[in-house]
């Protein structure tokens, strides 16, 4: 069964701080995913990555990075968490089955930032 | 720009009754669209999907349906059953692009 894992279910962290969020698949899946959720605005693409050490800005990079040295493991990093990066944080990973792409998510982690 | 919309933040169905969930899209690039569930405490699940060839796509009590010329996609549930109650999240897949846009989400209430 499809698994992906995000390291924390919830996180609370101060302005200021490094943080960061991990998140590993079990599927060898090629490509994963960082979004966020936040009420009213949907799901938001921050980054993703087609493979190891390679990455691509989505809609909203701003304030974040992220890190693949391995084909399982994709980490967001807060370089300087502020307040407005409070939200929930869904990693994914995807596959392409008779032509279409369908993302598997993990459970997701609420981050609070005071 | 918001390539994905939902409009209906909410949606309420008495049990064994139709729930219909609406989505429209701006970008004529987008080739696959999806729906994904998502009920609370967890990450949202693929439901059904269909092509930009198709105008039609069923899976047991889920439909999905789509008007290319109206850039229109609607989800059908019939018959509705409380365990249905979830967030419905509307996503459209450009293949090129490698990514998925999703819509704001509707939350659908199934009364028993």
């Amino acid at each position: 069964d499809v698994k992906v894992t995000q390291s924390s279910r919830y996180l609370v962290k101060r302005t200021g701080e490094k943080v960061f969020l991990e998140c590993v698949q079990d599927m060898d899946h090629e490509n994963m995913f960082w979004y966020r959720q936040d009420p009213g605005l949907g799901l938001r693409l921050i980054y993703f990555s087609y493979d190891v050490k390679m990455k691509e800005k989505g809609d909203i990079p701003e304030g974040y990075s992220v890190s693949r040295e391995k084909k399982e493991r994709f980490s967001l990093i807060l370089e300087s968490a502020s307040t407005n990066q409070t939200s929930m944080y869904l990693c994914a990973s995807s596959i392409r089955q008779a032509g279409v792409e369908k993302l598997f998510f993990g459970s997701g982690t609420q981050l609070s930032v005071l | 720009d918001q390539q994905v919309k939902q409009n209906s933040p909410s949606l309420s169905v008495q049990e064994g009754r139709i729930s219909i969930l609406n989505c429209d899209y701006t970008n004529s690039m987008f080739d696959y669209f999806l729906w994904y569930k998502k009920y609370p405490a967890e990450g949202p699940t693929f439901l059904i999907s269909i092509s930009s060839i198709k105008d039609k796509n069923e899976d047991g009590r889920f439909t999905v349906f789509l008007n290319k010329s109206a850039k229109h996609l609607s989800l059908h549930i019939v018959p509705s059953q409380p365990g249905d109650s979830a967030v419905y999240f509307c996503a459209a897949s450009d293949t090129n692009a490698g990514k998925s846009t999703f819509g704001d989400g509707t939350t659908l209430t199934v009364k028993p």
